[in-house]
């Protein structure tokens, strides 16, 4: 079946870029999430991507995908503390449910 | 954005007894929502998809009688947990489509389940 991998953690220092990957297998995919979940809260929708684009900019926000690799990542301009929480990557084509990686956990470092 | 709301978002409840959680649509119709379950420290998986109108279709391995889905309305689905056990603690989370077709799936604030 389809299978999401991410890695587990990133430590940043506040100020500084974090970029958090992702890798897919579902070569069908039609949209790439990122998805944020804070300490006890539901998951909010941070941006997607569209399978025949490349990059998507959104405020601090950058998608990159590389779709021959199957390579998604999210990159976040000067971290702050507010940013500390689990991305989740997932890939979908529409009107399916998602398949979810297991979160990367974003600490950043005052 | 679009808003889906969860009900409620911390239940505890003793062992053998059944809950209910409410997914809502706030401002649009969802003809689908999806049902997930987190356990601690690891991803979402999906339970259930839940049809207006129609049956939901379970994800294998998940118990149909344990966790009973209604879509009654195009703007409520509900989980129900029934005769739970503590293996059943967990944090559940619907979602739905806003607007149909485009992929843009949000999420309710999920309901953290504890049953003693």
């Amino acid at each position: 079946g389809e299978d999401v991998e991410q890695s587990l953690f990133l430590s940043v220092r506040e100020g500084d870029s974090s970029v958090i990957n992702c890798t897919y297998t579902d070569s069908s995919s039609t949209y790439l999430y990122w998805y944020k979940q804070e300490p006890g809260a539901g998951l909010q929708l941070l941006t997607y991507i569209f399978s025949n684009m490349d990059m998507k900019q959104d405020q601090r926000l950058t998608v990159l995908l590389n779709k021959k690799d199957k390579h998604l990542s999210l990159r976040i301009a000067d971290t702050q503390t507010g940013d500390s929480a689990i991305y989740f990557c997932a890939e979908g084509q529409g009107n399916t449910p998602l398949v979810f990686g297991k979160g990367t956990r974003l600490s950043v470092i005052a | 954005g679009a808003v889906v709301s969860q009900h409620p978002s911390r239940v505890i409840c003793k062992s053998g007894t059944s809950v209910k959680i409410e997914c809502r649509s706030l401002d649009f119709q969802a003809t689908t929502m999806f049902w997930y379950r987190q356990f601690p420290k690891q991803s979402l998986m999906l339970m259930a998809t839940s049809n207006e109108g129609s049956k939901a279709t379970y994800e294998q391995g998940v118990e149909k009688d344990k966790f009973l889905i209604n879509h009654a309305s195009l703007t409520l689905s509900t989980l129900t947990v029934t005769s739970a056990h503590p293996e059943d603690s967990s944090f559940y989370i619907c979602s739905a489509e806003a607007p149909p077709d485009t992929g843009e799936l949000f999420f309710g604030e999920g309901s953290r389940l504890t049953v003693l």
